[in-house]
């Protein structure tokens, strides 16, 4: 299965723009980039996905780099309601399996 | 929109006892997943179902039965709760669009 490397966790600021990061190195063509988060004592939200190009959304705006084997979800003007774990995956072939890895917590400070 | 529903929220057994997990979903999609979720760590794809009476074995199916008897339905079971297993259960179901949708959760406590 391909797979996704994420930061443990990143600490920011409300107010600032944060830059999550996430390594698609072995990515298929056909593959998507889903991004989720999940907050405490939830399941985890829909953020965002895309396939080559950029996107953008009311929540983030996903940016893919060109050769694909990387991707940056970026969060504009963070509030504290933005702190939760954030999970970058790829779609598995053109299968039904879909697998999460731990995540990337992001902490908001006031 | 649609909404998944598990049930109980909280699930207390002993252990060696079968437990199940029940989710129900109203969005009319075909492929629903049960995850397991550790504290602090991520999500682990125990079963998956692509439509009714469908069972796919997720990573983490050893010790699990799932049932799909309805499109609507989800269902897991502990065979024999070990105290280990102690984690919070998300059930989710998907879009064609591989989006997906989750339900809140249920926490599993063996006494």
């Amino acid at each position: 299965d391909a797979k996704t490397t994420q930061p443990d966790s990143m600490e920011s600021t409300e107010g600032e723009t944060v830059h999550l990061p996430c390594s698609h190195a072995t990515i298929s063509g056909n593959e998507y980039i889903y991004w989720y988060r999940q907050v405490p004592l939830q399941g985890p939200e829909y953020v965002t996905h895309g396939l080559q190009q950029n996107t953008t959304n009311s929540m983030a705006f996903l940016a893919i780099a060109s050769d694909r084997k990387s991707s940056t979800l970026i969060l504009p003007h963070v509030s504290l309601r933005d702190a939760a774990v954030y999970h970058c995956i790829l779609r598995v072939g053109t299968g039904s399996k879909l697998s999460f890895g731990k995540g990337a917590k992001l902490t908001v400070s006031p | 929109g649609g909404i998944i529903t598990q049930t109980p929220k909280f699930l207390i057994g002993q252990e060696g006892q079968k437990l199940t997990l029940k989710c129900q979903q109203n969005f009319n999609h075909d492929t629903m997943y049960w995850y397991r979720q550790d504290s602090g760590k991520g999500l682990r794809l125990i079963y998956y179902s692509i439509t009714e009476n469908d069972l796919q074995k997720g990573d983490l199916s050893e010790g699990y039965d799932a049932s799909r008897e309805k499109k609507s339905s989800f269902s897991l079971t502990v065979t024999s709760a070990q105290k280990n297993e102690m984690a919070v259960f998300l059930c989710a179901s998907r879009t064609g669009g591989n989006t997906l949708y989750f339900g809140e959760g249920s926490r599993l406590i063996v006494v």
